[in-house]
């Protein structure tokens, strides 16, 4: 079965300051690789998406991915930080085929802080 | 405006209880799912349905029943509410299972005392 580790609990960064965040999966073949955000007391909304191809994916609100299947990683990135940003973040991994398809597996989560 | 409602938005039950979580959908969405949300514990998939009159468990199905009579309801119906089923409950739906494209409600905090 696939799972989705996501090590930072809590990252806190200064605005305008550079965003990374990890995740880690755990899948036999090539996954389905998502990152969500959500904001205090909302769903889950989508950040980007990676099924195949480019393996440098962008995203909404500036945000970007890297999927690299030699680390099994695939580690959310902003260039500058904004306020607006702090949230909590999942990565999710889904897998392609058969009766499993739609099924997301969740990381933990990480909530950012950010300072002004 | 098109998307994923759930009521209530908030309940507290007793334990014993059984009450139903409600989601629609107007985006004639094949695709629907039930996640519940634990701190520090991610999402994780309760039940889901690729189509009306189909559906099928999750990884945490117990204690909950679901049913999906028509493409755009998808109720969670809660049998004898429990302590542990305290959460929050996301209701998500998609185009289809393929294509991934949830849209997730707002969600319901339950509370079981």
């Amino acid at each position: 079965a696939q799972s989705v580790t996501q090590p930072d609990i809590h990252i806190t960064v200064s605005e305008g300051a550079s965003l990374e965040l990890r995740c880690n999966y755990s899948y036999g073949a090539t996954p389905y690789l998502f990152w969500y955000v959500q904001s205090p007391g909302q769903g889950l909304q989508l950040l980007l998406k990676y099924f195949s191809g480019d393996t440098l994916v962008q995203g909404i609100k500036g945000f970007e991915a890297e999927f690299k299947r030699s680390q099994s990683s695939f580690n959310l990135r902003k260039p500058s930080v904004h306020w607006s940003d702090a949230a909590e973040y999942f990565c999710a991994v889904g897998v392609a085929g058969g009766t499993s398809y739609g099924k997301l597996t969740f990381g933990q989560g990480t909530i950012l802080t950010v300072h002004p | 405006n098109a998307g994923v409602t759930q009521t209530p938005k908030f309940q507290v039950l007793k334990t014993g209880q059984s009450m139903t979580l409600q989601c629609a959908q107007d985006m004639n969405h094949e695709y629907m799912s039930w996640y519940r949300q634990d701190p520090g514990m991610g999402l994780r998939l309760i039940h889901y349905s690729v189509g009306a009159g189909i559906t099928d468990q999750g990884e945490v199905p117990n204690g909950y029943n679901v049913s999906r009579s028509t493409t755009e309801d998808f109720p969670l119906r809660l049998l004898s509410a429990a302590p542990s089923q305290t959460s929050v409950y996301f209701c998500a739906s998609s185009y289809s299972a393929q294509n991934y494209g949830y849209t997730f409600g707002s969600g319901t905090r339950l509370t079981v005392v």
